[in-house]
């Protein structure tokens, strides 16, 4: 699987809308990006994920890039429960490995 | 739904001592996944499971460590003569099925080797 490059921290205030870059320059063609959040003493769970077209859910908005090389995950109006460290995954969905491969990630520190 | 169990939550053991950690997936997943956290290390993939059958356990250490999955609805990762440099939280997860599903973490169990 392709690697990915994230800011190690980033900082916002409740209300903003935050925009988590993800650099992905030599995904392949067939590898989705996965975005998962982690918060102190619990499991990692999954925010969103998508292959070409922007993606959006309840949680966040996923927009990448025309080439793939990058993405961005939004999120909208964040909270204090936001705060949490942010990983981008690269994953091929069928015929590759299933697992999980996580970075470093991003930090999100979210203010009142 | 209760997501995905794990228990014990916390685990406190001896040197040299064995411990079995337990995961139950969410119902009608066939996916179970098993990671490693530290601080150090960070979050490390172990082994998986597909409709019970072991598929890929490239990140299991190759001695003290084995996993298994003896039926649906739960699944264990036995660490024999446990090491201090195993202390970390155990991660299972659990997906629909291998492929582009997302997956579903639990909250960990935190094993302490002394």
């Amino acid at each position: 699987d392709a690697k990915t490059t994230q800011p190690d921290s980033m900082e916002s205030t409740e209300g903003e809308t935050v925009h988590l870059p993800c650099s992905h320059a030599t995904i392949s063609g067939n590898e989705y990006i996965y975005w998962y959040r982690q918060v102190p003493l619990q499991g990692p769970e999954y925010v969103t994920h998508g292959l070409q077209q922007n993606t959006t859910n309840s949680m966040a908005f996923l927009a990448i890039a025309s080439d793939r090389k990058s993405s961005t995950l939004i999120l909208p109006h964040v909270s204090l429960r936001d705060a949490a460290v942010y990983h981008c995954i690269l994953r091929v969905s069928q015929g590759g490995s299933a697992k999980l491969i996580f970075g470093e990630g991003t930090k999100l520190t979210v203010s009142s | 739904n209760a997501g995905v169990i794990q228990t014990p939550r916390h685990k406190v053991t001896g040197k040299g001592q064995e411990a079995t950690l337990w995961c139950e997936p969410i119902s009608g997943h066939s996916a179970v996944f098993w990671y490693r956290q530290t601080i150090v290390q960070g979050l490390e993939f172990l082994t998986y499971f597909r409709n019970q059958a072991p598929i890929d356990d490239s990140g299991m250490p190759k001695e003290r460590f084995s996993a298994q999955m003896p039926n649906q609805s739960h699944s264990t990762l036995k660490i024999q003569s446990t090491q201090p440099q195993d202390s970390a939280v155990y991660l299972c997860a659990s997906s629909r099925d291998w492929g582009g599903y997302e997956q579903y973490f639990g909250p960990g169990t935190r094993l302490t080797v002394l």
